[in-house]
């Protein structure tokens, strides 16, 4: 199976702060990752598909980016409903993988 | 509008087979490159991927489950179903079903999985004798 390590897995931050969240993947999977946000008693909803395309409705302080191993999910100006748990996932190949997790709590 | 839901026991007993449905409206499982796959979350844990199968029951499953896991679609009902046997306590937590898309290499034509866009709102298992 393919690993997928998030870093980190706790990021404090205060509202207005610009976060980055790193997902590196085992093997190349060339842009065949997304991020998705859950919050607490929720489903995990979707950000960004490919690697960086933004999903409808997403508000664009959220980027994506990477390809291969290394891939990233920027938060430009952090808003209250952002503090929440962000996951990566690879489906470059079965299984499909999640990372362990980003907690983004309030500092 | 795409949307799905999980329904089953809230409680199942150790060494008892669970069943989930998952009943889908927006999209059909009669044509078209799509799927609907199952995907667990234990308390405090990250989500793992269980299983898929499209609109061709084409099948796929986790090999880490695959010899407890079963998946099955009723087209006539828009619904998918997933059996998973022999229940541990270890097996608690959220189940969700979402919808997938099933893609395909350029160069081999060979299928790779899709990310998963539309989620149920996910159903709590406890595994408890």
């Amino acid at each position: 199976d393919i690993q997928l390590t998030q870093s980190p897995s706790s990021l404090p931050a205060t509202v207005a702060d610009s976060v980055t969240i790193t997902c590196r993947a085992s093997q190349d999977i060339r842009n065949d990752l997304s991020w998705y946000q859950q919050r607490p008693g929720k489903a995990p909803k979707r950000l960004i598909y490919d690697a960086s395309r933004l999903q409808s409705g997403v508000p664009s302080r959220f980027s994506g980016g990477g390809s291969g191993t290394v891939f990233t999910l920027a938060i430009m100006g952090l808003q209250p409903e952002d503090f929440a748990t962000y996951y990566c996932l690879q489906h470059n190949t079965y299984p499909p993988t999640f990372g362990g997790g980003t907690n983004v709590e309030v500092e | 509008q795409i949307t799905l839901k999980e329904s089953g026991p809230t409680v199942v007993k150790p060494t008892q087979t669970l069943t989930l449905t998952c009943t889908f409206s927006g999209f059909s499982l009669r044509t078209g490159e799509v799927g609907v796959a199952w995907i667990r979350q234990p308390p405090g844990q990250a989500p793992e991927w269980l299983a898929v199968i499209f609109w061709d029951d084409d099948k796929r499953y986790s090999p880490s489950l695959k010899s407890r896991l079963t998946i099955m679609r009723d087209t006539s009902r828009d619904r998918v179903v997933l059996t998973l046997s022999d229940m541990d306590p270890v097996d608690s937590g959220t189940y969700y079903c979402a919808r997938t898309p099933r893609l395909y290499e350029h160069d081999s034509g060979s299928s790779y999985p899709g990310s998963f866009d539309v989620w149920g709102p996910g159903t709590g298992v406890t595994v408890s004798s």
